[in-house]
């Protein structure tokens, strides 16, 4: 069975600072990596995801993650947050060959001025 | 391409009543998906469909949840004799079939339903 663990329920941050939401998954078999960004009363958007080649793969909105292998990590940065990047952020998780999503608890992104 | 579309955006129900979403994906997605999402939760995996095939139910689809796709476009999700645990955030997503694209599932902006 596949798990995702976001460790960071919330994540507060200063405007035009860096920031990294971590997620760490688990399962037995190759996987596909997700994030998605939800805006308030809003369904989920696509940031970015990892199917194959690179490791460092870039998204909308000048996001990016690094899927680690050995470390079964899957961390989303940006080097620096505006006010609007405030949303709730989920990383998911789909073993290769199978369907479905399997997504972490989500991690709440405040960009303060 | 106008993206994933639910109807309706909000709902709210008496405990016991029956409620219906419609869910209609990406015109060339023949996957269509349903998932949950509880407050504070990320999204749960109910069911899904390839075409108007149910392939997949989920444990947390109990005898009260249908779901249906019978011309392999739109899908409904009924629920009947509604719980106050119903409560939640219901989204639907899509994707195509075949190759790696097949794992990137676009979501519609959801249907809330609440039970009073």
């Amino acid at each position: 069975a596949q798990s995702v663990t976001q460790l960071d329920s919330q994540v507060p941050v200063f405007e035009e600072a860096p920031v990294e939401l971590r997620c760490n998954y688990s399962s037995s078999v190759s996987v596909y990596l997700f994030w998605y960004v939800q805006y308030p009363n809003q369904g989920l958007q696509l940031l970015l995801k990892y199917l194959s080649g690179s490791t460092l793969v870039k998204g909308i909105n000048g996001f990016e993650a690094e899927f680690n292998k050995s470390q079964t990590s899957f961390h989303l940065r940006k080097p620096s947050v505006h006010i609007s990047d405030t949303a709730e952020y989920f990383c998911a998780v789909v073993n290769s060959g199978y369907s479905t999503l399997t997504f972490g608890k989500g991690t709440m992104l405040l960009v303060s001025p | 391409d106008t993206g994933v579309s639910q109807d309706p955006r909000h709902k709210i129900t008496k405990r016991g009543q029956n409620v219906t979403f419609r869910c209609d994906p990406i015109s060339e997605h023949n996957r269509l998906y349903w998932y949950r999402q509880t407050l504070g939760q990320g999204p749960e995996f109910l069911t899904y469909f390839q075409n108007e095939a149910q392939l997949e139910k989920s444990r947390l689809l109990s005898d009260r949840f249908s779901a249906e796709r019978p011309k392999g476009s739109f899908s409904t999700l009924e629920i009947q004799r509604t719980e106050q645990g119903d409560s939640a955030m219901y989204l639907c997503a899509s994707s195509q079939h075949g190759g790696t694209e097949s794992y990137e599932q676009y979501f519609g902006p959801g249907t809330r339903l609440t039970v009073t």
